[in-house]
């Protein structure tokens, strides 16, 4: 079965500063890929997905990511961090099973 | 508003009782899904429903049922609850319920199990 690893449960990073939050899958297919967000006492969000083609895939709120099928990863980046940018982040993976599973999360925290 | 709508947002109840969640999904999706949020777990696929038919079934245990109306709304049963069932539980839907498609999250129900 498909699985996520997302390295680091807590990123801290000062506003303007590079967000890179980062995501492993494992998949014996080629993977759907998603990230989404949760900000508190709200579901989650879809920031961006990737399924075929351009491996660059921007999202909103000026996220973006990269699928590297060499080094499995979905790292999600962001050139400048707001404020507003604070919350939890899952990286998700779907393969033709149907069933999505999500990493374990990483909470961004946005210093002023 | 991702238009999906689940209802009650707090339960609190006692161990042993059984409880039922309840989502619409958002207009024009097909396919609901259930999850499980905790602390100690993360976030947990529970199973999915396409058009009222399971399609997919994840880590979801025997005192846990659901199931999807002609009307597309989902309800998720919970019997003999424990402790450790305490959990945020999120319902989630797409258009076709394919590997590809995106979900769509409600806000959650909040279950305290005293």
């Amino acid at each position: 079965a498909q699985s996520v690893t997302q390295l680091g449960s807590h990123v801290s990073v000062s506003e303007g500063a590079l967000v890179l939050l980062r995501c492993n899958y494992s998949s014996s297919v080629p993977p759907y890929l998603f990230w989404y967000v949760q900000y508190p006492n709200q579901g989650l969000q879809l920031l961006l997905k990737y399924t075929t083609g351009a491996t660059l895939v921007k999202g909103i709120n000026g996220f973006e990511a990269e699928f590297k099928k060499s080094e499995t990863s979905f790292h999600l980046t962001k050139p400048s961090a707001h404020m507003s940018d604070a919350a939890e982040y899952f990286c998700a993976v779907s393969d033709q099973n149907n069933d999505m599973r999500f990493g374990a999360g990483t909470r961004l925290t946005v210093k002023p | 508003d991702s238009g999906v709508t689940q209802t009650p947002k707090h339960l609190i109840t006692a161990t042993g009782q059984r409880v039922t969640l309840r989502c619409s999904p958002r207009s024009g999706d097909l396919s609901v899904y259930w999850y499980q949020q905790s602390l100690d777990q993360g976030l947990q696929f529970l199973i999915q429903y396409y058009n009222g038919e399971e399609r997919a079934k994840g880590n979801i245990l025997e005192r846990f049922s659901a199931q999807q109306f002609p009307d597309l709304h989902s309800e998720l049963n919970l019997s003999s609850l424990e402790l450790g069932d305490s959990a945020l539980y999120f319902c989630a839907s797409s258009s076709t319920g394919g590997a590809n498609s995106p979900l769509h999250f409600g806000n959650g129900t909040r279950l305290t199990v005293t």
